[in-house]
């Protein structure tokens, strides 16, 4: 079946540094839509950014995202880490359904 | 709006014990889905239900656990007979139509801690 696999754990990183957070996926359809969802504590999940379209550059609240079907892949990037950027994200791939990978601790230090 | 509601927020159950997670979906919303939510797995699918249809159960544990949507305004997920190994956080979510570019909404989540 779809898999979706992230960085793992958790990233540590300190503010003002760039952010990337990797995310790879496996689907058998040839057009799923990829996503990024950010959970900050005691919160749910939200969308952060989504796409479709290979090759295309996405962005939202700073983030950014492109996605490359060559390479299966849509890591997240931010330019300049904040604090309130510490949180839960979530790389998730639709083809049929939504499969989320296991989720990237960030924690940005001041 | 009130988004996708879930109770309760918390339920402690024993060993054995029955536990029904409820969900009521954001109104209009004909998608609902089902996660479970660990520090280890992250967000693992359970089901899903279109138009009150279930589409794929692929993710329920098949013994024990079962969900129902008997109307558009809401779902359960019954778990039977739980385990310690069922502790975890159970969202709920849902869409619009359920198609793949959509996003999901989700809710706050119930906590289950079976003791």
């Amino acid at each position: 079946g779809d898999s979706v696999t992230q960085t793992e754990g958790l990233v540590t990183l300190t503010e003002g540094l760039p952010v990337m957070l990797n995310c790879t996926y496996q689907t058998i359809y040839s057009n799923p839509f990829l996503f990024w969802y950010v959970q900050h504590l005691n919160e749910s999940p939200r969308l952060l950014l989504k796409s479709f379209t290979d090759n295309k550059r996405t962005e939202h609240q700073g983030f950014h995202a492109t996605l490359h079907k060559s390479s299966s892949s849509f890591h997240l990037q931010k330019s300049s880490a904040q604090l309130s950027d510490s949180a839960l994200y979530y790389c998730a791939e639709n083809a049929y359904k939504v499969i989320f990978g296991k989720g990237t601790h960030l924690h940005v230090l001041p | 709006n009130a988004g996708v509601i879930q109770t309760p927020r918390h339920k402690v159950t024993g060993k054995g014990q029955e536990a029904t997670l409820w969900c009521e979906p954001i109104s209009g919303h004909s998608a609902v889905f089902w996660y479970r939510q660990t520090i280890v797995q992250g967000l693992e699918f359970l089901t899903y239900f279109r138009n009150q249809a279930p589409i794929d159960d692929s993710g329920m544990p098949k013994e024990r656990f079962s969900a129902q949507m008997p109307n558009q305004s809401h779902s359960t997920l019954k778990i039977q007979s739980t385990q310690p190994q069922d502790s975890a956080v159970y969202l709920c979510a849902s869409s619009l139509d359920g198609d793949s570019n959509e996003r999901l909404f989700f809710g706050h989540g119930t906590k289950l801690s079976v003791l």
